[in-house]
């Protein structure tokens, strides 16, 4: 069975530096995978997501992640990050011959320094 | 953009009681998914449904039914609610199949169960 681990609880970062939050996967096969956001008592949104192929893939707001398979990494980046930006970011990933039953990490909750 | 409502936003319910979270998508989508999210956690999936009339089993269906009547709507009922079935719910619809499926979530039903 998939699984995935954010081992970063909480990030802090001031307004204006650069962002990595990090996400490993467990899956025996070719992963789909994503970078969902949830703000403050709101559902989460997609921020971007990987199929097979280019390995660097661009999202909202700025957003962009990494798939390393040799290091079952799906890093998330930010080259700055805006006060906007403060939330919980969730990676998951996918098998795909299921149909959407994405495996969540447990999060990631991002503050934002002034 | 997609949009998919869920209701009751807040509820409280006692022990044994029947508690039923209704979800609506105004998508078109075949695949709708019930979470739920703890605090400190990922979401888990509850229960899911290919299309009308039919509902699967996800990682953690232990007490808990899901209804799909119609395309647009799908239930999640607890038919003897215990506390540690407190927690927020989510709804999602599903626009792909695969892997490629990308969810669209509620801002989710803040279930007390005393």
């Amino acid at each position: 069975a998939q699984s995935v681990t954010q081992p970063d609880a909480r990030v802090t970062v001031s307004e204006g530096a650069s962002l990595q939050l990090r996400c490993k996967y467990s899956y025996f096969g070719t992963p789909y995978l994503f970078w969902y956001v949830q703000y403050p008592r709101q559902g989460l949104q997609l921020l971007l997501k990987y199929y097979p192929g280019d390995p660097v893939v661009q999202g909202v707001n700025g957003f962009e992640a990494e798939f390393s398979k040799s290091n079952s990494s799906f890093h998330l980046r930010k080259a700055s990050v805006h006060w906007s930006d403060w939330a919980v970011y969730f990676c998951a990933v996918s098998p795909w011959t299921n149909t959407g039953k994405l495996t969540f990490g447990d999060g990631t909750v991002l503050t934002v320094k002034p | 953009e997609a949009a998919v409502t869920q209701s009751p936003r807040n509820k409280v319910a006692v022990t044994g009681g029947k508690v039923t979270l209704s979800c609506n998508q105004t998508n078109n989508h075949n695949n709708m998914y019930w979470y739920r999210q703890d605090t400190g956690h990922g979401l888990r999936l509850i229960h899911y449904s290919y299309g009308a009339g039919s509902t699967e089993k996800g990682d953690i269906p232990d007490g808990y039914k899901a209804s799909r009547p119609s395309q647009e709507n799908f239930s999640l009922i607890l038919e003897l609610a215990t506390p540690s079935q407190t927690s927020v719910y989510f709804c999602a619809s599903g626009d792909g199949l695969g892997g490629q499926n990308t969810l669209y979530f509620g801002a989710g039903t803040r279930l007390s169960v005393l």
